[in-house]
């Protein structure tokens, strides 16, 4: 049973960089695809972007500019790196595991609370 | 991209049957049987209850079925339960340059 944990700074300034960690327990990291999802408050899913383990990203057009994924197979950790970021950017933060590029999201972090704010 | 249409909420009373539509453009769900649906109960994550249009994780109630025709998807839960009452997404993937794309959400209230 995959499990997933998000770790980061729970307060971001306007303009600086929204750093998150997911841990990834219980499982290999090989063979899959590692995926960040937002949810601003009150709101919906946003899909922000996977990388696989084998190297290959995809990211949301709209956040494309912005957005880096990143994974350490060694430390069980994939990371996302957001610039720039607004009081839009303000969200729960979810990394999950995508089982193929056409999905589903089969395991979730229980999710992080950002804010963006000065 | 813009997301997928779900009607903002439905209801339904204990026992009966409800069905939540997803429609989609010719870049996602009429192409490809690549839809899944999650549940999302209050202060939690997303889960996963329906996956490439019609297959049930381990685990699922059988209660929760999906289908597709043309560029709407759906979801039927039968025999409404307490415990249905949450938010429910849909999400498909598509052929524009971002692989993945989510509908904006249906709340589901139990009577």
């Amino acid at each position: 049973q995959v499990q997933l944990q998000e770790s980061g700074p729970g307060l971001v300034k306007p303009s600086e960089t929204l750093s998150l960690t997911c841990t990834v327990s219980d499982g290999s990291m090989r063979g899959n695809y590692w995926s960040w999802i937002r949810q601003p408050p009150g709101k919906g899913l946003e899909y922000i972007g996977y990388m696989y383990f084998g190297g290959s990203t995809n990211y949301n057009a709209a956040l494309k500019s912005r957005v880096t994924i990143s994974i350490d197979a060694t430390e069980k950790q994939f990371y996302l790196r957001l610039t720039s970021v607004t009081a839009a950017d303000t969200a729960v933060y979810y990394c999950a595991r995508l089982r193929f590029s056409y999905g589903p999201f089969d395991y979730w972090g229980q999710g992080t609370q950002v804010t963006v704010s000065s | 991209q813009s997301a997928l249409t779900q009607p903002a909420s439905v209801s339904g009373s204990p026992g009966q049957s409800i069905t939540i539509s997803c429609t989609g453009t010719s870049s996602d769900i009429p192409s490809y049987n690549y839809v899944s649906w999650y549940q999302q109960h209050p202060g939690k994550a997303p889960r996963v209850i329906i996956f490439d249009v019609t297959q049930r994780p381990s685990g699922v109630s059988h209660r929760f079925s999906g289908s597709k025709s043309g560029n709407t998807a759906s979801l039927t839960i039968s025999g409404l339960q307490a415990e249905d009452e949450a938010d429910y997404y849909c999400s498909s993937y598509t052929s524009t340059s971002t692989d993945i794309i989510f509908g904006g959400g249906t709340r589901l209230t139990v009577l």
